[in-house]
């Protein structure tokens, strides 16, 4: 198994461009999630999606955008390229049983990005 | 809204002795704490994790302890060595509408000296 694997690895946008970042997870997992993290700080959700055609805000959604058409794949959308959005972006996928009882979070290679 | 929180913010400690992380949760059905570690560069990666039906588990140099009353729990690296030396992230279960999510604290940098 491959994990969770994000593209791309780096990329340079310039402010008010648009891009699409990548995750795929091969290990079946029901729940994916995109955090970012900002230098020497922690881990902030953005969106999650507890299974195909299902998405949710996390705690910063704004300027992002996500879709999840297949369990496999759960792109997140950047519109309108901003400084603060200036970040490394982790997406993570998990197995969630429907009774309440949660695995852990498996983290893809991040995707580091800059806006200038 | 639910928070964890995480001390120290740094730690230094030197090679051999013993580190101690702390995390304090706020929603009391949580039930579910993983402990990440991340290198520099590096993606966060899962070292132990607990559940809330269990007080403490153990694996080699790492532990990690649990109290629900009080809604702490804690990692414990003993005889530590340098490439220890890391950002430890401590996380906590949320449900909300159906849905899990985990709360990270704010990540501890600990420093292993030679």
């Amino acid at each position: 198994n491959a994990g969770v694997t994000q593209t791309p690895k780096f990329r340079i946008l310039k402010i008010g461009q648009s891009m699409t970042l990548q995750c795929t997870q091969d290990m079946n997992h029901n729940y994916m999630y995109w955090y970012r993290q900002d230098p020497g700080m922690g881990l902030k959700l953005i969106y999650y999606s507890v299974g195909a055609g299902i998405t949710d805000k996390g705690e910063v959604p704004n300027g992002y955008n996500v879709s999840r058409s297949t369990t496999e794949d759960f792109p997140l959308r950047l519109e309108l390229a901003a400084p603060s959005q200036t970040s490394v972006y982790f997406c993570a996928s998990s197995y969630v049983l429907m009774q309440g009882s949660t695995d852990t979070q498996y983290f893809g290679p991040g995707t580091r990005l800059t806006v200038l | 809204g639910e928070n964890v929180e995480q001390h120290p913010s740094t730690l230094s400690v030197q090679e051999g002795d013993s580190a101690v992380i702390k995390c304090t949760y706020s929603d009391s059905a949580s039930n579910y704490f993983p402990w990440y570690k991340q290198e520099l560069g590096k993606r966060p990666q899962l070292i132990i994790d607990i559940r809330s039906n269990v007080g403490e588990k153990k694996d080699q140099r790492i532990a990690v302890t649990l109290n629900k009353t009080a809604k702490h729990f804690s990692l414990h690296i003993t005889e530590t060595q340098p490439e220890d030396s890391a950002v430890y992230f401590c996380a906590a279960s949320i449900l909300g509408d159906s849905s899990y999510k985990l709360i990270f604290g704010s990540g501890t940098r600990l420093l292993v000296r030679p």
